[in-house]
């Protein structure tokens, strides 16, 4: 009954390979996130979609691509891995993106390690 | 300077004891403000809204001072099972989505 899905849980990879994230809500919302939490512990936002269309890209390397098949998936793609990419990163979803009482949903996180 | 500052900790505290968390925010635009608790390599949760009116929620109590951009997390009679990260979050609304602005997170380890 998980609400926010993440595969893999963990995963890690030699610099310089390409990977991918898959990210699932069931809850029926129109937007989903993708966060990044650093090895300080800081969480800082990638990207939103909203209804499979990009709304916020907070300047993160164009070796990142998220990729929305449909409202209930965020994918993260990641070409040309490198030692800093390493970190947790977060999928999250909720109902409607532009409303100041939307609450945010979290998966339990990929922790990627990049050798 | 980060958009939303947190004394990091961590804050030892016995059990039963009560505690309190700072929050600072740099964009006067925030419009909505929260307290997470991320657990130890697990997601954030949300644990409260912030209202300008101050709210509670069993033993915790946020209070939010837009004059000042300060918001506080109480948390009374403090259990083990809340040693926790308090995460700091401010929301402001972009252009078509809102954004999520994380503190760096309060540590709190509550002992016997």
């Amino acid at each position: 009954d998980t609400a926010v899905s993440q595969t893999p849980k963990y995963l890690v990879t030699q610099m310089g390979n390409d990977k991918s994230i898959k990210c699932e809500q069931n809850l029926g919302h129109d937007t989903m996130y993708w966060y990044k939490q650093d090895s300080k512990k800081f969480l800082k936002i990638m990207f939103s979609y909203n209804n499979k269309e990009l709304i916020i890209n907070e300047t993160v390397p164009n070796r990142f691509s998220p990729k929305s098949p449909d409202k209930a998936h965020l994918n993260l793609h990641i070409n040309s891995l490198e030692l800093g990419d390493s970190a947790v990163y977060f999928c999250a979803s909720s109902q409607a993106g532009g409303r100041s009482t939307d609450t945010q949903y979290f998966g339990p996180g990929t922790r990627l390690t990049v050798l | 300077r980060k958009e939303v500052e947190q004394d990091p900790g961590p804050f030892n505290v016995p059990e039963g004891a009560t505690v309190a968390f700072n929050c600072t925010y740099s964009n006067s635009a925030s419009q909505s403000f929260f307290w997470y608790r991320q657990d130890c390599r697990k997601e954030p949760k949300l644990l409260m809204s912030v209202y300008s009116s101050g709210n509670e929620d069993g033993r915790f109590t946020a209070q939010l001072n837009r004059a000042s951009q300060y918001i506080s997390l109480l948390i009374r009679d403090s259990k083990l099972s809340d040693s926790a990260t308090y995460l700091c979050v401010v929301r402001i609304l972009t252009g078509g989505g809102n954004k999520l602005t994380f503190g760096t997170g309060t540590q709190l380890k509550v002992e016997l």
